[in-house]
């Protein structure tokens, strides 16, 4: 069965404290690893989508990272508007199915 | 602009009712999904469709029901069936591929009263 599990679930850093989430998943074929923002009452945003081990892509304060059983994504110099929710999801090798399994997301809280 | 959008925001059910939850996108994606999220739990998949009249059960279809006779609406029926259907029903859509990322609406809030 295909797992992805988020650490930590909540996270408290101080403005400007640079830190990492952690995404691992277990699956039978990787075809994609996205991540996405959610804040409180609303939808996922899209961030990234990273295909192969090595692989890194940056937004603003935001770089996630591949490898072939995790990926992070690493926030520097956080500033409170970072707060929300992070969702890591993988699309799965599998006969026409493009779906994404989620894992239970990162609460990162970012304090003034 | 294009988007999801997903209708009503917030939703009110009696017991032993069904309700319906409107999802339509202008994207021209393909394909469509419907998840539930509860209090610290994943999304989980409930159906998706990948092409029009066609759609397939997820990890947690029961008690639930859609249809797709159009590309850009994929409505989810809540039934009677379904025990504990209060949670944050989120619609989204994307094209049909590898590496496609799947966009969002902003969710309907079911509570049952």
């Amino acid at each position: 069965e295909d797992q992805v599990t988020q650490s930590p679930e909540a996270l408290r850093l101080q403005e400007g404290e640079s830190s990492s989430l952690n995404c691992s998943y277990t699956v039978s074929g990787l075809r994609g690893l996205f991540w996405y923002r959610q804040d409180p009452g609303k939808g996922p945003e899209f961030l990234f989508t990273l295909y192969s081990a090595g692989e890194e892509k940056e937004k603003e304060r935001l770089k996630a990272t591949l490898t072939k059983k995790e990926s992070f994504l690493h926030i520097t110099a956080p500033k409170p508007e970072d707060s929300a929710t992070y969702l890591c999801a993988v699309q799965v090798s599998g006969a026409g199915s493009y779906q994404l399994t989620f894992g239970k997301g990162t609460k990162l809280s970012v304090i003034p | 602009d294009g988007g999801i959008t997903q209708s009503p925001k917030y939703l009110f059910r009696k017991e032993g009712q069904n309700v319906t939850l409107s999802c339509e996108q202008n994207l021209n994606h393909d394909a469509m999904y419907w998840y539930r999220q509860d209090p610290g739990q994943g999304l989980r998949l409930i159906y998706y469709s990948q092409i029009v009249n066609d759609f397939q059960k997820g990890d947690i279809a029961e008690g639930y029901s859609v249809s797709r006779e159009k590309k850009e609406s994929f409505p989810l029926t809540v039934t009677s069936a379904q025990k504990n259907p209060t949670a944050f029903y989120l619609c989204a859509s994307s094209f049909t591929g590898v590496m496609t990322e799947a966009f969002f609406g902003q969710g309907t809030r079911l509570t049952v009263v």
